[in-house]
């Protein structure tokens, strides 16, 4: 089973910072997946990546396969930010297993005016 | 947009109480999943499906059984509720990979909170 740390467990930074996230993960995978929890609840995926980079709006999520480590940075940060990212990685299994994510434990992520 | 919807955003429930969780998905998924999230512990599957009738237990399955009678609707069923299934209850969908093996995003409901007392 994938054991997915993410790291810091907590982040709180002043409006306009760039922030990064990390994510490392112990077995091979087939893709990673960044997603954002506002309070309240709802989860909303952010990316999906297997290789290189992916950028949307001041969001970008990097991922290195041969160092088995993801990173997810926010450029201009602003209190709207702030919110729990998670981590998460699917297996390199083909079938059933290979819809299974492993979540990471999350980074609450605080951003202050 | 992909719509993931659940029947509660809050419920309250006695133990020994049967429990039915309930959602329902719009874009004709194959896969649905159910979670727990409880603090420090991160998002955990109980179960998911990949068909209608098709169920495999996930990570932490003991407590729970579920139903998938039709394609858009995958049932959460605590049998008698105890107070350590308190906890936040998150439903998704993606399109079926079982094939390919390619990845597809999980689209997330809003989470239920259930409060067994």
């Amino acid at each position: 089973k994938n054991e997915v740390e993410q790291s810091p467990q907590n982040l709180t930074a002043q409006e306009g910072e760039f922030i990064t996230i990390n994510c490392s993960y112990s077995v091979g995978i087939s893709a990673l997946h960044w997603l954002q929890q506002h309070p309240g609840g709802g989860i909303v995926s952010l990316f999906m990546l297997s290789s290189g980079k992916k950028k949307h709006g001041r969001l970008i999520a990097t991922i290195n396969i041969q160092e088995k480590h993801s990173s997810l940075h926010i450029t201009a940060s602003h209190p709207r930010d702030s919110a729990v990212y998670i981590c998460a990685v699917r297996s390199g299994v083909k079938g059933a297993g290979s819809y299974q994510l492993t979540f990471g434990k999350g980074t609450k992520l605080s951003v202050i005016p | 947009d992909v719509k993931v919807t659940q029947s509660s955003r809050y419920l309250v429930k006695r133990t020994g109480e049967k429990v039915f969780l309930e959602c329902v998905q719009d874009m004709d998924h194959e896969n649905m999943f159910w979670y727990r999230q409880d603090p420090g512990l991160g998002l955990r599957l109980i179960y998911f499906s990949y068909d209608v009738k098709m169920k495999e237990k996930g990570d932490i399955p003991e407590g729970y059984s579920v139903s998938r009678e039709k394609k858009e609707r995958f049932s959460l069923i605590l049998e008698s509720a105890s107070t350590n299934q308190t906890s936040m209850y998150l439903c998704a969908s993606s399109l079926f990979a079982i094939i390919s093996g390619r990845p597809y995003e999980q689209y997330f409901g809003p989470g239920t909170r259930l409060t067994v007392t």
